[in-house]
């Protein structure tokens, strides 16, 4: 079955600095990938995906992503985190035909200024 | 110009009632969802519409029944309210084809008391 795995919990960081969320995936196919951010009280918003193509996928707010077939993993990554990015990451795979999403347990980004 | 609106945006009732939560969308998408979130922010999908076609219909009390009059609209209808149900209730559209990239409403808190 397929699953989405987000190792990290909470992550703490301070503001300008790197930022690496990790995903890794269980999926037969080639996966949809997907990273959303979700601010406190709202709803998800896309950041970047990944479905065929260039491995290193660009997304908003400065994030990008890479997709490593070998290691099942889908790494969100900013080189210079701002404060406003403190919120929850979720990274989902995307199974068969139907669009159904399987979203990973999230992770918790905290900024420290 | 809001892209994929949900009303209410909370809703408390007590145990036992009734309730709709309505779904919109602008964006021209053939595909509609809803997913659940939890206490812990896990995110589970509920059901998919595609064209007003139930496509998806995942392991989700009988007392939830969806209905979709046209593709840019999907409601969700909960019957005999449990505490178990307090959640937040996404919707998402999306075009019916792969990679299904989904953009999600702002979500509606459910209490019941």
């Amino acid at each position: 079955a397929q699953s989405v795995t987000q190792p990290d919990i909470h992550i703490t960081v301070s503001e300008g600095a790197s930022l690496e969320l990790r995903c890794n995936y269980s999926y037969g196919a080639t996966p949809y990938l997907f990273w959303y951010v979700q601010s406190p009280g709202q709803g998800l918003q896309l950041l970047l995906k990944y479905f065929s193509g260039d491995t290193l996928v660009q997304g908003i707010k400065g994030f990008e992503a890479e997709f490593k077939r070998s290691q099942s993993s889908f790494n969100l990554r900013k080189p210079s985190v701002h404060w406003s990015d403190a919120a929850e990451y979720f990274c989902a795979v995307g199974s068969g035909n139907t669009g159904k999403l399987i979203f990973g347990q999230g992770t918790t980004l905290q900024v420290k200024p | 110009d809001t892209a994929v609106s949900q009303t209410p945006k909370y809703l408390v009732t007590q145990m036992g009632n009734d309730k709709s939560i309505k779904c919109e969308q602008n964006l021209g998408h053939d595909t509609m969802y809803w997913y659940k979130q939890d206490s812990k922010k896990f995110l589970k999908i509920m059901f998919s519409y595609n064209n007003k076609e139930l496509i998806i219909n995942e392991t989700v009390p009988n007392r939830f029944s969806p209905k979709s009059p046209d593709k840019a609209h999907l409601n969700l209808h909960i019957n005999s309210l449990e505490l178990g149900d307090s959640a937040v209730y996404f919707c998402a559209s999306s075009q019916p084809r792969p990679p299904y990239e989904q953009y999600f409403g702002p979500g509606t808190r459910l209490t019941v008391t």
